[in-house]
């Protein structure tokens, strides 16, 4: 099945600055989401994006399908942003979602 | 309602019962899917619906585990004789139409089994 890579793993960030995450995947794919997983557990979208750019308050994503990656910005970072941000892609079926590892953040105040 | 709602939020079991999930996906949503999330993992796909029937199950693990959406809107996932292994927060997600649509995901119902 596709294979979709997250990175970095861990990331800790001061307050106030800013980052960059990154999907690689391994197939063409019609589905691409980015989610922030609270403490709670709880999958909070943040971009359904397959193709191209989009911004939404601090948080901005940009999808190059042809190049087969995804990058999440995240500018002037808040302790609030804080947790597990996954990458999903549909996969061969063309409808599950594959999930990455995800990218754990922690943002210290 | 305004989003995915499951229940229980949180469900502790002793080894080898019976338990069962709940998921009410957004009004109008014709597609419903199934994931499980272990500890440090991405959630993991188990079963889709659209409308009543299960369009793949590929993703259960084994014949324990067991989904049905009789009316097309509320699922409901079966485990039988619970195992520590199934331990484990168990995802559901709706879809307003297969395929490529967006997924929403409710808060999880946390199953632990001791």
């Amino acid at each position: 099945g596709i294979q979709v890579e997250q990175s970095p793993p861990d990331l800790i960030l001061q307050e106030g600055a800013n980052s960059t995450l990154r999907c690689n995947f391994s197939d063409s794919v019609n589905n691409l989401q980015w989610f922030h997983q609270n403490p709670w557990g709880q999958l909070i979208n943040l971009f359904y994006i397959p193709s191209g750019t989009k911004q939404n308050g601090r948080l901005s994503a940009t999808t190059v399908a042809t190049e087969r990656y995804s990058l999440l910005y995240i500018s002037s970072s808040q302790t609030t942003d804080s947790g597990v941000y996954f990458c999903a892609v549909d996969g061969n079926s063309g409808y599950a979602l594959n999930f990455g590892k995800g990218t754990s953040l922690l943002v210290t105040p | 309602g305004a989003g995915v709602s499951q229940t229980p939020s949180n469900k502790v079991t002793e080894k080898g019962k019976y338990v069962e999930l709940r998921c009410d996906p957004i009004s109008g949503h014709t597609a419903l899917y199934w994931y499980r999330q272990s500890l440090g993992q991405g959630p993991e796909f188990l079963i889709y619906f659209q409308g009543t029937g299960a369009a793949d199950d590929s993703g259960l693990p084994n014949d324990r585990f067991f989904a049905v959406r009789p009316e097309g809107s509320v699922s409901t996932l079966k485990i039988q004789r619970t195992e520590r292994g199934d331990s484990a927060m168990y995802l559901c997600a709706s879809s307003s139409q297969g395929g490529t649509g967006e997924l929403f995901f409710g808060e999880g119902s946390r199953l632990t089994v001791l």
